[in-house]
């Protein structure tokens, strides 16, 4: 596709609930990037990947939050046992490649819980 | 540890007003710099970026941003903002030890008056 995909747009679940978000970074960028945005605030930087590897966790808040990417192209981000606190924008940009590349932004997933 | 402070968090301004969004980091090292731009319901986009070299970089829609070494700030400008420059500003920074991955100020939510 032209550009950074993710789905859901929005979910809705209750706490205790796993979610998994996802997403289609453009094709052939090496580097995908997750971040929260809470409401009113700025980007958090949750997980970076070179690949499929990750080199840098240390955004991931708890362990209840993991990520993975396979065929170096679609990330999963895979939240279990939600909690209220959870509830933000997650959202995912690719670059061409890791450092200081110009990175592409997606929709994000909003991520309601209850 | 790298960080990003933006002092404005919302700007209201009259059309053909200038405009000047303030950013300052604070690692000492090199670093690139960018600014992201955030329209209302659309993704967050590049505006301009700073690498090296002229320390004055032009970006699009006529901003612009002055990166002072000796103040650790990544200024944003614009001599006439128009309605439609309403939207929320991020000033992003990575460099040393994080270089791969972009640490986000928390933005400026910038308010044109018609």
């Amino acid at each position: 596709g032209a550009g950074v995909s993710q789905s859901p747009s929005n979910k809705v679940t209750e706490k205790g609930k796993d979610v998994e978000l996802r997403c289609d970074p453009i094709s052939g960028h090496t580097a995908l990037y997750w971040y929260r945005q809470r409401l009113g605030q700025g980007l958090e930087f949750l997980i970076y990947f070179q690949g499929n590897s990750a080199p840098d966790k240390s955004g991931l808040p708890s362990d209840r939050f993991s990520a993975e990417r396979t065929g170096e192209s679609v990330s999963t981000l895979t939240i279990q046992r939600t909690q209220q606190e959870d509830s933000a924008v997650y959202l995912c940009a690719s670059s061409l490649f890791e450092g200081g590349e110009t990175q592409y932004f997606g929709p994000g997933t909003r991520l309601l819980v209850l | 540890a790298q960080s990003v402070s933006q002092h404005n968090h919302h700007v209201i301004l009259s059309e053909a007003a200038s405009l000047e969004l303030g950013c300052n980091y604070s690692y000492g090292g090199t670093v690139n710099l960018f600014w992201y731009v955030q329209y209302p319901g659309q993704h967050l986009q590049l505006l301009l970026k700073y690498f090296s070299g002229d320390p004055l970089v032009k970006g699009i829609k006529g901003f612009e941003a002055e990166f002072i070494k000796s103040k650790f700030s990544f200024n944003l400008r614009k001599p006439s903002v128009q309605w439609s420059d309403t939207a929320e500003y991020f000033c992003a920074v990575n460099g040393g030890s994080s270089a791969s991955k972009i640490i986000f100020g928390s933005g400026t939510r910038l308010s044109i008056r018609p």
